[in-house]
């Protein structure tokens, strides 16, 4: 089983719908939790860190879900420029290292 | 506002031939790691470093080693390259924020080994 598992998508929504995506986690110990953006060919880019009371930013809520293990991306009012791919992105307490999920990838069409 | 920079962006190799990939940071960061990314894989951890003169293995680091002779550079070299190794490889570094290891990205270097 991966550490991190995310479904692969594609997710293809319209403008101005709101899209969610999931993500599981299998190391009960892991205590810090990301979004990370990749667009095509780029780099990945820290868009939220993940919190237990769950944390918004603008058009985005992130949440945390510990009993289940997983975390959740809200996007709320899709934009063209959303269209990317989403890293689900998880470490444990002072660890040295994060775990990558493969990504969900969302595409919004006019 | 350099952040982290990989060099070169882009190299063709042939199997058996070395090469040297650079990634320099600005930021004063302990941590730095190179990443590889192939489709359907996502990020995979080669290897990383906590210091100065620290190293230590990912989870993919057969084929690859690495050195941390300055803080702001972590070099990743390959001896003798294989085609398996045609991948996108990615540089990172960062801090440790209270629990937060909050990682900032190179833009990435495209290999193709033939």
């Amino acid at each position: 089983r991966k550490e991190v598992e995310q479904d692969p998508g594609p997710f293809n929504v319209p403008e101005g719908a709101t899209v969610a995506f999931n993500c599981t986690y299998s190391n009960s110990a892991s205590q810090s939790f990301f979004w990370y953006r990749q667009d095509c060919r780029k780099e990945p880019k820290l868009l939220m860190s993940v919190y237990s009371s769950g944390n918004e930013d603008g058009r985005f809520t992130a949440q945390l879900n510990r009993a289940s293990q997983y975390i959740s991306l809200l996007i709320r009012d899709s934009k063209l420029s959303d269209s990317a791919t989403y890293l689900c992105v998880v470490g444990t307490y002072n660890t040295d290292k994060l775990i990558f999920g493969t990504g969900t990838r969302l595409q919004v069409f006019p | 506002n350099a952040g982290v920079t990989q060099t070169p962006k882009f190299r063709v190799l042939k199997t058996g031939q070395s090469m040297t990939l650079l990634c320099a940071q600005d930021m004063n960061h302990e941590y730095m790691y190179w990443y590889r990314q192939d489709p359907g894989m996502g990020l995979r951890l080669i290897h990383y470093s906590v210091g100065e003169g620290t190293t230590a293995k990912g989870e993919v680091p057969d084929g690859y080693n690495v050195s941390r002779l300055k803080k702001q550079n972590f070099l990743l070299g390959l001896e003798s390259a294989a085609p398996s190794q045609t991948s996108v490889y990615f540089c990172a570094s960062s801090y440790l924020a209270e629990r937060e290891n909050i990682q900032y990205f190179g833009a990435g270097t495209r290999l193709s080994v033939l």
